[in-house]
């Protein structure tokens, strides 16, 4: 069963430094997002990409992070510099179109010191 | 704006009995969908079961079904026949249908549950 692959699964950074996570989505899928999730809370959107345009970063706080999906398949989110409030759980999804089902990768668990 | 809201935060449920999980939501947009995704300790988001906004019934897959209450704009989540592997977070997603305005999720805060043996 095709899958959405993400790595690192975990990643403990200090404050200051730069980080990057990387999606590969299930093959085909068009769509890929990326959401943060903090301790005890639902996921929540930071990024879309349609192929390779940017849909939606309207949360995506661009001081310090950056997205992009260069052609259109896999995709990098960074973060430079970290900061504690960073430290969340950082998820990839994947969909045929627009509006198709999500699946998600296993996501990658970021500590920031 | 797009809101949901689960008011469960913790839920127990002896195991082979049915629970259910409450969720509902907010919109103005006449064309929605409804998620109901589970995570378990490990983090990856597994997506359970779809309710579309003009869908006439509700929505089942195995164990799982949606209880669809469109006036009271409400989507519950019922696991009949409980299973240990159950236990887990349970989130109640809604997606925007805007066109050119994505397909993103907004999720509620989730509702944890524990199955007893």
């Amino acid at each position: 069963e095709a899958e959405v692959a993400q790595s690192p699964r975990y990643k403990i950074t200090e404050k200051s430094q730069a980080v990057a996570f990387w999606c590969d989505p299930i093959s085909g899928h068009a769509t890929l997002y990326w959401y943060r999730q903090i301790l005890g809370q639902g996921p929540e959107l930071l990024v879309q990409f349609q192929d390779e345009s940017v849909v939606d970063d309207s949360q995506l706080p661009k001081d310090r992070f950056s997205a992009e999906r260069l052609k259109g398949v896999d995709s990098t989110l960074k973060i430079q510099p970290a900061e504690l409030g960073d430290s969340a759980m950082y998820l990839c999804a994947s969909s045929f179109g627009q509006f198709g089902e999500q699946y998600f990768g296993p996501g990658t668990r970021l500590t920031v010191t | 704006a797009q809101k949901i809201t689960q008011t469960q935060p913790g839920m127990f449920v002896q195991e082979k009995e049915a629970v259910t999980l409450d969720c509902t939501y907010d919109t103005s947009d006449p064309s929605y969908g409804l998620f109901w995704y589970k995570q378990p300790s490990s983090g990856e988001m597994i997506f359970l079961i779809y309710q579309g906004s003009y869908d006439q019934q509700n929505a089942t897959e195995g164990r799982y079904s949606l209880n669809f209450q469109k006036a009271r704009k409400s989507a519950n989540l019922v696991i009949s026949a409980s299973q240990l592997g159950d236990s887990a977070m349970y989130f109640c997603a809604m997606r925007e249908t805007i066109y050119n305005q994505g397909g993103k999720l907004i999720f509620g805060q989730g509702t944890e549950l524990s199955v007893k043996p």
